[in-house]
């Protein structure tokens, strides 16, 4: 089975720019989770979905957003990036129950 | 909210040496718990998942712990090796917060050979 793939694996974006970020849900899973991760912390969840849809969001601003398709891969969006925003952005994918969760190698992105 | 904290945040050791992780949190209506392992600048590996109707999960030589009633997990490794350098996670799913798990910040292991 294959594992949770996201793309890019580095990106590099000026402040006040959009970026979005990919991944595809490991064979099976159709629940998507992502998480924030500065340099020398645990992750901080940004937002889940389920079958398309949005159901739990974490404390972030508006200007996060994502989706999910209807082949459970899923994307994540960022407007008017803040130098704060550099992180790696991780996502995770899970069956229907979200009993055990499946993480990617992340994405690396860093705002100048 | 919930909070989980990991202790020590960095730990040295001598290569055969067995070790222990602690992770504690706050919110007793725990759903499961799961250890990562992450090495530097990629993703997260699930090493162990405890649910809270266990005790304890072993895999080689990786043993994890929950004890409800205190609050904490612990996460044993046994007969350390350089190779197990790495960020060991702890994560908390509670039954009050949906899906989302709440990280502990983190313990860097460097096993010396």
């Amino acid at each position: 089975e294959t594992g949770v793939t996201q793309s890019p694996t580095h990106l590099i974006k000026t402040r006040g720019q959009q970026v979005t970020l990919r991944c595809s849900s490991q064979s099976g899973h159709n629940t998507v989770s992502w998480y924030q991760q500065a340099l020398g912390q645990g992750p901080q969840f940004i937002f889940q979905y389920y079958r398309e849809e949005e159901n739990g969001r974490g404390n972030f601003p508006p200007r996060f957003s994502g989706l999910q398709f209807p082949n459970y891969s899923s994307e994540l969006n960022v407007n008017a990036l803040e130098l704060d925003d550099s992180a790696l952005y991780l996502c995770a994918s899970s069956g229907s129950r979200a009993e055990k969760w499946t993480f990617g190698s992340g994405t690396r992105l860093t705002v100048v | 909210k919930q909070e989980v904290t990991q202790i020590p945040a960095a730990l040295s050791v001598p290569e055969g040496e067995n070790l222990v992780l602690n992770c504690s949190f706050t919110d007793s209506a725990i759903y499961n718990l799961q250890w990562f392992r992450q090495d530097p600048g990629k993703g997260l590996t699930s090493l162990l998942l405890i649910q809270s109707s266990q005790r304890e999960q072993t895999s080689g030589r990786l043993n994890a712990s929950l004890d409800k009633s205190s609050g904490r997990s612990t996460l044993y490794i046994a007969a350390s090796q350089p190779g197990d350098s790495a960020t060991y996670l702890c994560a908390m799913r509670s039954n009050n917060a949906g899906n989302m798990l709440t990280f502990g910040g983190g313990t860097r292991l460097m096993v010396k050979p």
